[in-house]
């Protein structure tokens, strides 16, 4: 399957913990992008491969990866976390591309 | 600043065409792969296509075949010529481009214009 599932929304209040996990077989062979996405905005990555975050994204986000299974934490949620997050991956057939579901998190 | 500004979306009557155009500045379209990602409106993001810096060309199972992916290296600019268009293709039509130094089977798309509406309806 080339699906990459996501909880639809999660909440977390603020200054806590947030994890974001992601589903997927394509994630047995390849790392997992991390996109944030704002209303009416474009996405924006905010981690990417074993353990890389653009410059400019707050050291708060961090990734990991186990199995079929890849998350975003957000370590000392922000108001400004508050966003849609979708996971990104190459799929398992290697020629396609899929994002997942994607997942609402609202910062109480 | 790298900047990706993505053109031709509109109202197009289904069973139409339009080409999409995303021009690159700051970053170079030949080095480099390149994606067109949509999004419907109220859903989620969905990749359509990839064009590698080689020119191997891949696409989403709902596009392919109607679709196509190519670039002009004279003009620094990616193209998603669409075709049959239908009305499950209206969405907003985001091209993004890769961070430097990661590799195509990371996705880590870093570079993102600010999409272009595609409403396909009669």
């Amino acid at each position: 399957s080339s699906e990459l599932t996501q909880d639809p929304a999660v909440s977390v209040a603020l200054g806590q913990t947030v994890r974001i996990t992601c589903q997927g077989d394509s994630l047995r062979s390849y790392y997992a992008s991390w996109f944030q996405q704002k209303p009416g905005q474009a996405p924006v990555l905010v981690f990417y491969g074993m353990n890389n975050r653009p410059s400019g994204i707050p050291d708060r986000f961090s990734g990991s990866n186990s199995g079929n299974t890849a998350s975003l934490t957000v370590t000392g949620a922000q108001a400004e976390d508050e966003a849609d997050y979708y996971c990104h991956s190459r799929a398992s057939s290697g020629d396609h591309y899929v994002f997942g579901t994607g997942t609402k998190v609202t910062v109480l | 600043e790298v900047q990706l500004v993505e053109s031709g979306g509109g109202l197009i009557q289904p069973g139409g065409s339009l080409r999409l155009s995303c021009a690159a500045s700051e970053f170079t379209v030949r080095n480099n792969y390149m994606s067109w990602v949509r999004q419907a409106p109220g859903k989620g993001l969905q990749w359509v296509a990839f064009i590698y810096s080689g020119g191997a060309t891949y696409y989403a199972d709902s596009v392919k075949g109607r679709f196509t992916i190519s670039r002009d290296f004279s003009m620094n600019t990616v193209f998603l010529q669409m075709n049959s268009l239908r009305a499950d293709d209206t969405a907003v039509y985001f091209c993004a481009g890769p961070i430097e130094d990661s590799p195509p089977t990371f996705g880590a798309l870093g570079y993102w214009g600010q999409g272009t509406l595609v409403t396909v309806s009669s």
